[in-house]
């Protein structure tokens, strides 16, 4: 299985400034994923991020207002932009393992006030 | 469109009983089926991974079947402890490679 940590574990933020969440993976993969969690809900697909190219996001989300980096197999970051108490979100990172068994980060926590 | 059901949304229970979660999918083409178990405000853990030719994985007290032609999987759930309380999301991994969740079950065991 994959180790997964992220970054920060949980913020608080103003309306209108943007966060970015690192995810960092103790293995090479190929495709890691994004997801958010809105309170109460379950999870959502943003956006699937592969080295060397434009990651690819589900309907309903933009590039301009989650752009997702992964500049190596290890390691994504997720920016959140222009934020809005709507955003107030669990957002968590993925991996695939054998099998494409899907291992997850501990997430982070954000509120936007 | 893949959409998932689970069945019942919330369910408590006495210490030491048995008890079966259910899942249901709308789309049988799927890759794979996996249950999570999340504690609040925390990340996923998984469980059980059933591939999409298997009828059933066990892993200790739990025990995951799949019918893939009636679209259901159930997770099974032996002499349950206050431990086992946490939030129960089945998904399905589509023919893309994604996954698609249910709503959840949440769990709790009283001691």
């Amino acid at each position: 299985s994959a180790v997964i940590s992220q970054k920060p574990s949980r913020d608080i933020c103003q309306r209108g400034t943007s966060l970015t969440i690192q995810c960092q993976v103790d293995s090479q993969v190929t495709m890691m994923f994004w997801y958010r969690q809105q309170p109460g809900q379950s999870l959502t697909l943003i956006a699937t991020a592969n080295q060397g190219s434009e990651a690819t996001y589900e309907s309903g989300f933009v590039i301009d207002k989650f752009p997702i980096s992964r500049p190596n197999l290890t390691f994504s970051t997720l920016t959140v932009s222009n934020m809005s108490p709507e955003d107030s979100s669990i957002y968590l990172c993925s991996v695939s393992g054998t099998g494409n068994e899907q291992f997850f980060g501990p997430g982070t926590r954000l509120t936007v006030l | 469109k893949q959409e998932v059901t689970q069945i019942p949304a919330a369910l408590s229970v006495p210490e030491g009983e048995n008890l079966v979660l259910n899942c249901s999918f709308t789309d049988s083409a799927i890759y794979n089926l996996q249950w999570f178990r999340q504690d609040p405000g925390k990340g996923l853990t998984s469980l059980l991974l059933i591939q999409s030719s298997q009828r059933e994985q066990t892993s200790g007290r739990l025990n995951a079947s799949l019918d893939k032609s009636s679209g259901r999987s159930t997770l099974y759930i032996a002499a349950s402890q206050p431990g086992d309380s946490a939030t129960y999301l089945c998904a399905v991994m589509d023919s893309s490679y994604k996954l698609i969740f249910g709503s959840g079950t949440r769990l709790l065991v009283r001691p």
